[in-house]
Formats: structure tokens, sequence, C-alpha cells
């Protein structure tokens, strides 16, 4: 175990719905990332929270956003999915801004069908 | 953007070689990770590394920096070894991850 958590592990939806994938970061730890990995996009890089705050963002969808709450943990809430949206999305959380030592939990497998 | 290349793409070895993976980057850096993921998709982050020579067990690692490239040595390979070989970097935002070395450990 992690110590990072995440929910659901798999989670099976249709074309067009809204998913929320759940985070919970290693105690601690102030910054939670969030990364798709796909098998023609590899690892790609979100979104980062630092303390509820917003500090980063990557090759995030306007269709996905992302909050982090003040007991730190995190939702990603996926809209109008599409069937290319499915992947794994991992979770990872660090104690500073700075990304070091990163933790990851064990993902959650998306499938939109 | 930053460039991760990771060499070799795929590597099978027997149980108790040794092996040496490599990660090039195309632009200074100043986090460099080593995660591998396990056959079950769990990503373990294995080192941070962004400059010099760290060792844990059975795996080392060595960046340089200066020349851009980092190196994972395993030695005496075990099965549990299997799985793809993840380098990242980061330069201002999130980690720019490699495309992986996939390493089967035969018995």
């Amino acid at each position: 175990d992690s110590g990072v958590t995440q929910t659901p592990k798999h989670l099976i939806t249709a074309t067009g719905q809204r998913v929320t994938l759940r985070c919970s970061p290693r105690s601690g730890d102030l910054s939670v990332y969030w990364y798709q990995q796909s098998l023609d996009q590899g690892l790609q890089f979100l979104i980062q929270y630092y303390n509820g705050e917003e500090r980063a963002k990557g090759n995030i969808l306007e269709r996905f956003s992302a909050q982090q709450f003040p007991d730190l943990h995190s939702e990603l809430n996926l809209s109008s999915l599409e069937l290319g949206d499915s992947a794994l999305y991992f979770c990872a959380s660090s104690v500073s801004l700075g990304n070091k030592g990163y933790t990851f939990g064990s993902g959650t497998r998306l499938t939109v069908v | 953007g930053i460039q991760v290349e990771q060499s070799p793409p795929d590597l099978i070895l027997q149980e108790g070689a040794n092996s040496t993976l490599r990660c090039n980057f195309s632009d200074s850096v100043n986090n460099l990770q080593w995660f591998h993921q396990n056959p079950w998709g769990q990503l373990i982050n294995l080192f941070y590394i962004p400059s010099g020579t760290k060792q844990n067990g059975r795996l080392s690692a060595t960046t340089v920096a200066t020349e851009r490239y980092s190196l994972l040595y395993i030695s005496s390979s075990q099965t549990t070894d299997s799985g793809v070989y993840f380098c990242a970097v980061k330069v201002a935002d999130g980690l720019t991850f490699g495309k992986g070395t996939h390493l089967i450990i035969q018995p």
C-alpha cells in the first residue's frame, strides 16, 4: 500500500456520461497530481494542486476538471466522455511543490463504451 | 517541450542477468525520477535522482545532468523485476515521462 488511495479501481461508463475519480493523498503530502496513461499517449500530466490551490496544468482537456478539498483529498471530474478517454488515471502525491519523490496511487481504470 | 527518450524499448533477460537502462533528455532538468510499473499496473518510485548516483539493493541509478542522461542498473535480475521502467523529468510543470523500457525476466 503506497499510502495514496484512489477510488474506484475500475469504472465502466457510456459515452456522453460524467464520472468523478477520487484521490486521498499520503498523510502529510500537500501536493496532488493527476496523470492519464493511455496506449497511444503514454503517461501524461494533467493537473497539480497544492494545499487546495491549482498550481500547474498539463494536457488536460476542457471537459475535465479537478479540485482539492480542505482535507486535501482531490477529485477529477470527466464529462461528455468519449471512447478515447478510456485510460488508466493515476493520482500521485508529494510533500512539497517541487515534485520530489512522487508516490502514486494504484490508479482508476476507466472504460468508456 | 522537453523530450525524454528511453532505450532499449524492450529487453528480455534470464534470471540472474544484469541490465542497464538509459534515459536521454533534451534540456536541463531539476528533477529526474525512475519508476517501475509492475504487471498489475502499480507505479513504484525507485529513485529521485536529478544528479549523482544512488543505490537501493540490487538497483542503482546515475544521472549526469551536464550530459543530459540517466542510467538505471539492475543486477542479479529476478522475475519480480519484470514490468515497464519509466524515466520522468520535470522542467516547469508536472513530470514528463519517457515511453519506458519493457523488461521481461525469464526464469
